[in-house]
């Protein structure tokens, strides 16, 4: 079993929909969840950056965790073409004072006009 | 401004050659690492580097070799051992003197093609 799982799409919808992306994870030491963007031959840019259960809202995103079942969930409102990109979900671990961050396969999503 | 470079953006070697890939950041960033990325799969660590002079190795490491002999700089060299070097490289870095837990900043990547 993968420490982090993500479903890796192709997610497509129209523009101005509500998006959800979801990733599980295994291990309940985990503490930081993170969620990256990544446009077609980029690198990862960090999007939501979160520490304990509950939600976070940064304009038309909103980063979700749930601990008690080792959830974290990223929806996006309103959206836009321009968010057409992979969205890597990851957390961290703290290993022999390493801070060692996990990624998920990612999920593509694609916004259609 | 700030930030990661990475070159060559694309890279093509034939297979038995070492090819080494260059990173650098001007940051002033303490911690830097290397991923490699391949289709339907998470990054996947191949070095780290925590402090100049120091390294460590990640996840996947064999075939792989690094130097860190400048604060701002973290070469790559893809050996010959490597079985499947063919995939997208990215170097990031971290200020870990700030927290443990600082996210990560990433280059745009070099694509390297080994025939």
């Amino acid at each position: 079993q993968k420490e982090v799982e993500q479903d890796p799409g192709p997610l497509s919808v129209p523009e101005g929909a509500i998006v959800s992306l979801n990733c599980t994870y295994s291990n309940s030491a985990f503490q930081y969840f993170m969620w990256y963007r990544q446009y077609s031959r980029k690198g990862p840019e960090l999007l939501m950056y979160t520490y304990s259960s509950g939600n976070k809202e940064d304009g038309r995103f909103t980063a979700q965790v749930d601990k008690s079942s080792k959830y974290i969930s990223l929806f996006i409102r309103d959206s836009q073409p321009s968010d057409s990109a992979t969205y890597l979900c990851a957390t961290n671990l703290l290993s022999g004072g390493y801070n060692k961050l996990i990624f998920g396969a990612g999920t593509r999503l694609a916004v259609h006009p | 401004d700030g930030g990661i470079t990475q070159s060559p953006k694309y890279l093509f070697r034939k297979e038995g050659q070492n090819v080494t890939l260059s990173c650098e950041q001007n940051l002033n960033h303490d911690a830097m690492y290397w991923y490699r990325q391949d289709p339907g799969q998470g990054l996947r660590l191949i070095y780290y580097s925590q402090i100049v002079n120091d390294f460590q190795k990640g996840d996947i490491a064999e075939g792989y070799s690094v130097s860190r002999e400048k604060k701002e700089s973290f070469p790559l060299t893809v050996t010959s051992a490597q079985k499947n070097p063919t995939a997208f490289y990215l170097c990031a870095s971290s200020d870990r003197g700030s927290s443990y837990n600082s996210p990560l900043h990433f280059g745009n990547g070099t694509r390297l093609t080994v025939t």
